[in-house]
């Protein structure tokens, strides 16, 4: 099947510790994104790659970072240095049809940090 | 910031038509008017888009007004599956993959 994977579904992690999730898609999508989730908030965005080697900041992206050495993988680091990483992270990609573009979700994860 | 407003919360029966409204005011010429559509505890899911005309899918309607400046997104026969926050959100064109910029949505609750 087709589409993006995000692993694991649910995270536990104590504080202080780094944590990488794991975002990879089999669309060939050029561009990829991380959002961040709060409860009954909308998506902010972290970080985003239009295309491989290259990614931009967020608006929120102090304690978080990210790679993009293949076109199919867009990993998040949550860093210690972030204040309140409790939260659902999102990846996404998309890819330019025509005048517009589509973009795709994955299904999530739930990060918990005691 | 979202460049949308949309209700905070909204109800429909079930069977019936859900008609979600959007204001997007400042929409500049280039910019598309995109639905999502985010079930609880799921990524988002791609609704509809349009720029001028109504468009129209197996999900739903969008319907935008003349003068562009709000529209109007139509579920024709709303189930209990379609409960979830629905996002309108209006974004450029001509700039590449732009990373879509998400309000709060409207919460739409479909009641049997």
């Amino acid at each position: 099947d087709g589409g993006i994977t995000q692993s694991p579904k649910y995270l536990f992690r104590k504080e202080g510790q780094n944590v990488t999730l794991s975002c990879e898609q089999n669309l060939n999508h050029d561009a990829m994104y991380w959002y961040r989730q709060d409860p009954g908030q909308g998506l902010r965005l972290i970080y985003y790659s239009q295309i491989v080697n290259d990614f931009q900041k967020g608006d929120i992206a102090e304690g978080y970072s990210v790679s993009r050495e293949k076109k199919e993988s867009f990993p998040l680091t949550v860093t210690s240095a972030q204040k309140n990483p409790t939260a659902f992270y999102l990846c996404a990609s998309s890819i330019r049809s025509g005048l517009t573009y589509e973009q795709y979700f994955g299904p999530g994860t739930r990060l918990t940090v005691t | 910031d979202a460049k949308t407003t949309q209700p905070p919360s909204m109800d429909c029966a079930e069977g019936r038509a859900a008609n979600l409204p959007c204001n997007h005011s400042t929409i500049s010429g280039n910019e598309y008017v995109y639905w999502y559509r985010q079930i609880h505890s799921q990524g988002p899911q791609y609704i509809i888009h349009g720029l001028k005309n109504n468009e129209t899918n197996e999900m739903a309607s969008l319907i935008i007004t003349e003068d562009r400046k709000s529209s109007t997104l139509i579920l024709p026969h709303a189930t209990l599956r379609d409960t979830a926050v629905y996002y309108c959100i209006v974004s450029a064109t001509n700039s590449g993959n732009t990373p879509l910029v998400f309000g709060k949505g409207t919460r739409l609750s479909v009641i049997a």
